[in-house]
This record gives C-alpha cells, structure tokens and sequence, in this order.
C-alpha cells in the first residue's frame, strides 16, 4: 500500500503565476482534504472533496480551487500567486463512506511551495 | 469557533525521561482527537486516535488520553529517546460539519538529547 502520495515535492514559483498540486489517497480512500502549514504553525485547512465535490471550505479565497476526479485523486489550484502562499501544503485522505464521520485522516508528504 | 492549544510550545530533555504534552479544544462537540507527529519539513504521520466515546489509546510507549468535557487531552511519552525527537500536532474533528474537517494546535516541539 502506497499510503498518499504528492507530486511535486518542491516547487518554486514567482508572484502572479499560477500552480497545480497533485494528490492521490491511499487505496480504499474517497475523500481528500487539503491543508496549507506555514513555517512554524499548525496546518490550516483549506478544502475538502467527496464523491467529485467540494463539501467543506476553509477561511481561504477563490484563488484556491480544488477538483477531485473519478479515481478519487485530486488537484489544488493556486491562482495569483502571492509571497504569503509559500507554504508546505498537505493532502489527506479518510475512507467517509466505509467508516462515517469518525475515520482517521491519513497524510501525504506535501508539497513545498515556494514563491519568489 | 473551534481553537486548540498546546503546552509547551518546545520541550527539551534528556533521553529516558517521561513527558507529558497537552492539548486544549475550544469546543467539546468532537467526534475524535488525533496526535500526530511531524519530522522537519515532513509531512504528518498519525501516533494515535481517540474517539470522543473513549478516555484513552496507547500504542508503544506512547499513551493519549481524552476528557471531553473539560476540552484536554494528553500525549505521554514513556522513557524518551533521541528518535522522539520531532514536532507534535494534536488535531479535534468537529461535529456539526458536512464530513467533519481538523483542526490543529500549534505543536510541540519536542528534543530529546543523548
């Protein structure tokens, strides 16, 4: 078993442009939460999908979109890339349809994002 | 809204010692607490899960305990080793949300020294 997995594992990016992160869960996983951990703080959470929807959404603005395909992995976008973006950004899965409400998120590596 | 604290922000000991780290929730309307622990620049990795019907979890050497009703929860570290060394992150899941998202502490950072 893979576990989740990310890709890339650092990116470097200048002001304005725009970035795609990638997610795939651990098997058997349907749902995928995204979170941004700036240095020094906990993960804060951005968004979350079920069945190829956004059903959660954290205090983040519309420049983080996020879309979730029929595999169950998922992608976050980051448009209008500002200093304040740079951060370590977290992918998680949980099996919501085999175990409810009080599963256990599972962790990717992360995705470290750097803007220039 | 749904704040959590830990105590202390960093830790520095040497190896055998017991520890205690705490965690504080706003909010007791929980379905679960999760520890998890965070090697530098790493992602997270999960040590252990407390529903909100149970009082307490142990894996290892490590042992996490719940009181709901008071917001706590505690993570203890039984004779401490330089592998310990790592940052750790206390998460509560909400109640009352669609599927329920994390929300985090700031963490421990925890030194373990030879």
């Amino acid at each position: 078993d893979a576990g989740v997995t990310q890709s890339p594992t650092h990116l470097i990016k200048t002001r304005g442009q725009q970035v795609t992160l990638r997610c795939s869960p651990k098997s058997g996983h349907d749902t995928v939460s995204w979170y941004q951990q700036a240095l020094g703080q906990g993960p804060q959470f951005i968004f979350q999908y079920y069945e190829e929807e956004e059903r959660q959404r954290g205090n983040f603005p519309d420049r983080f979109s996020g879309h979730q395909f029929p595999n169950y992995s998922s992608e976050l976008n980051v448009n209008a890339l500002l200093l304040g973006d740079s951060a370590l950004y977290l992918c998680a899965s949980s099996p919501y349809r085999r175990q409810g409400k009080n599963y256990e998120q599972y962790f990717g590596p992360g995705t470290r994002l750097t803007v220039t | 809204k749904q704040e959590v604290t830990q105590i202390p922000a960093a830790l520095s000991v040497p190896e055998g010692e017991n520890l205690v780290l705490n965690c504080s929730f706003t909010d007791s309307a929980i379905y679960n607490l999760q520890w998890f622990r965070q090697d530098p620049g790493k992602g997270l990795t999960s040590l252990l899960l407390i529903q909100s019907s149970q009082r307490e979890q142990t894996s290892g050497r490590l042992n996490a305990s719940l009181d709901k009703s008071s917001g706590r929860s505690t993570l203890y570290i039984a004779a401490s080793q330089p592998g310990d060394s790592a940052t750790y992150l206390c998460a509560v899941r909400e109640r009352g949300s669609t599927l329920g998202r994390l929300y985090f502490g700031r963490g421990t950072q925890l030194t373990v020294w030879p």
